[in-house]
């Protein structure tokens, strides 16, 4: 089946600094990667979506200064948090959307626990 | 996305099945159905979809009702390795991509 590959599995980094979390498809394409947020015991929140060679979408709401999204392949979507503060600790899970998009169905990374300290 | 509406939270005992009911009263025509579930600090994890038959894989059944106002996920004989929560989705497929809208979802106990 589909396998997507989400890294780190979790990262604690100091107020200010900026972490990066990429998600890659690795057993298929992937020409949309969708970018979530889950906040404790809340459901998944949509943050972005990009596609791959183009500028990424972002939900309203989300500061696209702040994360820095790039699709630089068809394998490989990266999220960056800059200057990070602990109300950005989260769980971010990137999702992948590859085969007929009529009617396959996005496959998830294992997600990134990210604590800001 | 139309909305869903599902239970709050479920239990089963281990190796009864599970039907974990969803209505989705204004779907539209070309929405597709699809089954996710979460366990604790994981990724979603995709189950199975329809869009107006009912289906069948290894993993469930998907039973979706003739007007497609509501559909069951059936989980056959349930383990406790199946405790989670589900996520009931409805997917619009439009020209390109389209995302997907999670809900609170049913949080299914499975006990022994």
């Amino acid at each position: 089946g589909a396998v997507v590959s989400q890294h780190p599995s979790w990262v604690i980094c100091k107020s200010g600094t900026s972490v990066k979390i990429e998600c890659r498809s690795l057993d298929f394409q992937a020409t949309t990667m969708f970018w979530y947020r889950q906040f404790p015991k809340q459901s998944l929140m949509l943050m972005a979506t990009s596609n791959e060679g183009s500028k990424a979408t972002y939900e309203q709401g989300v500061e696209k200064d702040k994360f820095l999204i790039n699709h630089a392949s068809l394998t490989l979507s990266t999220l960056t948090v800059t200057s990070a503060h602990p109300e950005d600790s989260s769980f971010y899970i990137c999702s992948a959307l590859g085969g007929n998009p009529y009617n396959s169905p996005l496959h998830f990374g294992n997600g990134t626990r990210l604590t800001v300290t | 996305d139309a909305k869903t509406t599902q239970p709050t939270s479920m239990d089963c005992a281990e190796g009864r099945a599970a039907n974990l009911p969803c209505n989705h009263s204004t779907i539209s025509g070309n929405e597709y159905v699809y089954w996710y579930r979460q366990i604790h600090s994981q990724g979603p994890q995709y189950i199975i979809h329809g869009l107006k038959n009912n289906e069948t894989n290894e993993m469930a059944s998907l039973i979706i009702t003739e007007d497609r106002k509501s559909s069951t996920l059936i989980l056959p004989h349930a383990t406790l390795r199946d405790t989670a929560v589900y996520y009931c989705i409805v997917r619009v497929m439009n020209s390109g991509y389209s995302t997907l809208t999670f809900g609170k979802g049913t949080m299914l106990l499975v006990s022994p």
